[in-house]
């Protein structure tokens, strides 16, 4: 059993598509994130949900919007895609206050 | 966020044991240390974290300076499989502060 999965693991798509990618923990946490990690390679996290509320918003664009409809999942939708937002997107998991976070496989968008 | 510093690579023969340094001189008294590591083409698994004694795991062992300053990542006897980034992260433990904020890290080469 997958721990963190997240669909689709890639995702081809021309600019001003709009785009979802979602996620799923089966491990019981209460907090899930996502990150993005560019052609550079550095990963910088983006969002943040505790128990179905925002807890962080790193100044993403407002063309990025996070859903989370439980604890369980948490969907990234992106409007109006473009050049710049080709890059790996990791979702991830933990729980508050212990422990360490778990992360997916990732997905690869790119965006022509 | 207080910040890490790690030598951008690092090169090992295989079977032998290694050391992956990590300086964090701003760190503060409730930030643990966790290390994580990205093989390619995956997302980024955890290592190892502790708070300011030493630490062991089927993975790795963590070494934390008497002062907190820095700390050291060690891989018994590393093998092909360990070829990855390694990086060294600062987590605080208050609530909307559990992020990771990843550096550059350390690209670990082993060598046959």
């Amino acid at each position: 059993d997958t721990a963190v999965s997240q669909t689709p693991k890639y995702l081809v798509t021309q600019m001003g598509n709009d785009k979802s990618i979602k996620c799923e923990q089966n491990l019981g946490h209460d907090t899930m994130y996502w990150y993005k990690q560019d052609s550079k390679k550095f990963l910088k996290i983006m969002f943040s949900y505790n128990n179905k509320e925002l807890i962080i918003n790193e100044t993403v664009p407002n063309r990025f919007s996070p859903k989370s409809p439980d604890k369980a999942h948490l969907n990234l939708h992106i409007n109006s895609l473009e050049l710049g937002d080709s890059a790996v997107y990791f979702c991830a998991s933990s729980q508050r206050g212990r422990g360490h976070a778990f992360f997916g496989q990732g997905t690869r968008l790119t965006v022509v | 966020d207080a910040k890490t510093t790690q030598p951008n690579s690092m090169e090992s023969n295989e079977e032998e044991p290694v050391h992956l340094p990590c300086n964090h001189s701003t760190i503060s008294g409730t930030d643990y240390i966790h290390w994580y590591r990205q093989l390619p083409s995956q997302g980024p698994e955890y290592v190892i974290h502790g708070l300011t004694s030493n630490v062991n795991n089927r993975m790795a062992s963590l070494a934390i300076a008497e002062d907190r300053k820095s700390s050291t990542l060690i891989l018994h006897r590393a093998t092909l499989r360990d070829a990855a980034v390694y990086y060294c992260i600062l987590r605080g433990n208050n609530f909307g502060n559990e992020k990771l904020t990843f550096g550059t890290g350390t690209r670990l080469t082993i060598i046959p």
